[in-house]
């Protein structure tokens, strides 16, 4: 067991659907992460978070939209997603921006039919 | 352009032959090199940072090692458990994650 937690595990949507995934932290870490994980590629940065703000967003398309409510919790909010974006979606912390000691969740399982 | 290069991309052994997996790096500004286990499925498991050359830990069957261009996880006597896909990430003055594509490792009993 981490102490990142991500729901659901596994996820299928039509292209038109909206859906969020959920990241929950409890290792009282400062930064948080989302990824993606794509077959034969290395984890591709989408966004990052420090103490809530976003402090990059690595040229992520607007159908990505993340949310940082608190330092504990972040979301990926998807609308409008094509076939190409199915992934494992990774989300992890680090104590801060400049510690980036990662450790990150089980993953989100997407598929986009 | 900070970059990791791990090699080989897939490597079998048989249960107790050792072997080491390669990372090579280039990275502005070296805050640190990483590694991680990642099992069919499951998120990347933290194993190991090293910060700086001649730097050594070890965990279990494990040793990873540091020089100014390279990083080896060093892996004796492997157990079929030991099979996954293991990686490689540096961080530097721009405080990211670069990642290297990985190297899939079975050990067969």
């Amino acid at each position: 067991e981490t102490g990142v937690t991500q729901t659901p595990r596994h996820l299928v949507m039509g292209m038109t659907n909206k859906k969020s995934l959920k990241c929950e932290q409890h290792l009282g870490h400062n930064a948080m992460y989302w990824y993606k994980q794509s077959a034969k590629k290395p984890l591709e940065l989408m966004f990052v978070y420090s103490l809530e703000e976003r402090v990059e967003n690595n040229s992520v398309p607007s159908r990505f939209s993340p949310e940082c409510p608190n330092s504990s919790h972040l979301f990926l909010h998807l609308h409008t997603l094509q076939p190409e974006d199915s992934a494992l979606y990774l989300c992890a912390s680090s104590q801060s921006r400049v510690r980036t000691e990662a450790f990150f969740g089980q993953g989100t399982r997407l598929t986009v039919v | 352009e900070d970059q990791v290069t791990q090699s080989p991309e897939a490597l079998r052994l048989q249960e107790g032959e050792s072997s080491s997996l390669n990372c090579s790096y280039t990275v502005s500004g070296l805050r640190g090199l990483f590694w991680y286990r990642q099992d069919p499925g499951k998120g990347p498991e933290f194993l190991f940072t090293l910060y700086s050359a001649g730097e050594e830990k070890e965990k279990e069957r494990l040793k990873a090692t540091l020089t100014k261009k390279e990083s080896f996880l060093h892996i004796t006597a492997p157990k079929p458990e030991d099979s996954a896909t293991y990686l490689c990430a540096s961080s530097g003055a721009t405080n990211k994650l670069i990642f290297g594509t990985g190297t899939l490792l079975a050990v067969q009993p």
